[in-house]
């Protein structure tokens, strides 16, 4: 049974932390993404990474940093966590393929910054 | 223009209509095209995919690609209550490394 495991369901932090959030999937699959969503906003796409130390900002990078430094981990980080980074994050991962690269989603993160 | 346009709705069908799910794309080079099913509080989870014009039928659910007018469609026959939910569209944006970008999603409610 595939698996993406997020390391906290629920988060709540101060503003100006610097929060870490990590994933992990056991599928030896080459591409991992990190999303926000939010009501109305859909998923949007964060940073993504192909390989290992390799990453390429989404359409949302600013705040967020992200390190992948083994395949199966991908680590989101807010340098310092603001009010509006409150929201649900989800990571997914996929294989490298030509066409049906499905994405399997771990069951999310909701963070909220006080 | 947003990459990937769905209509938020919600849309709301009676049990055993057809709902139809629309989803419009910009990137022309876009190759694959997913839809997700998403219901409230969990994880998004794939329906199908496709990338070749034309319908791709499993079961009860039909996608539709025209990639001259950039629209993908979902079709859902026999509509249930358990179909309830927010149904994402994603595009396989093939611009280097397979990047995955998803639309706002649609919300579907299916009454008895």
């Amino acid at each position: 049974d595939v698996k993406v495991t997020q390391s906290s369901r629920y988060l709540v932090k101060r503003t100006g932390e610097k929060v870490f959030l990590e994933c992990v999937q056991d599928m030896d699959h080459e591409n991992m993404f990190w999303y926000r969503q939010d009501p109305g906003l859909g998923l949007r796409l964060i940073y993504f990474s192909y390989d290992v130390k390799m990453k390429e900002k989404g359409d949302i990078p600013e705040g967020y940093s992200v390190s992948r430094e083994k395949k199966e981990r991908f680590s989101l980080i807010l340098e310092s966590a603001s009010t509006n980074q409150t929201s649900m994050y989800l990571c997914a991962s996929s294989a490298f393929t030509a066409r049906d690269t499905e994405a399997f989603f771990g069951q999310g993160t909701r963070l909220t910054v006080v | 223009q947003k990459e990937v346009e769905q209509n938020s709705g919600p849309l709301s069908v009676p049990e055993g209509a057809i709902a139809s799910l629309n989803c419009t794309y910009s990137d022309r080079g876009s190759q694959s095209f997913f839809w997700y099913r998403q219901y409230s509080g969990k994880s998004p989870e794939l329906i199908m995919f496709i990338y070749s014009n034309g319908d791709k039928e499993d079961g009860r659910f039909t996608a539709q690609l025209n990639k001259a007018s950039q629209y993908v469609s979902l079709l859902i026959r026999d509509s249930q209550p358990s179909d309830s939910a927010t149904y994402l569209c994603a595009v396989n944006r093939r611009s280097g490394y397979n990047k995955l970008i998803f639309g706002a999603g649609t919300r579907l409610a299916v009454h008895p």
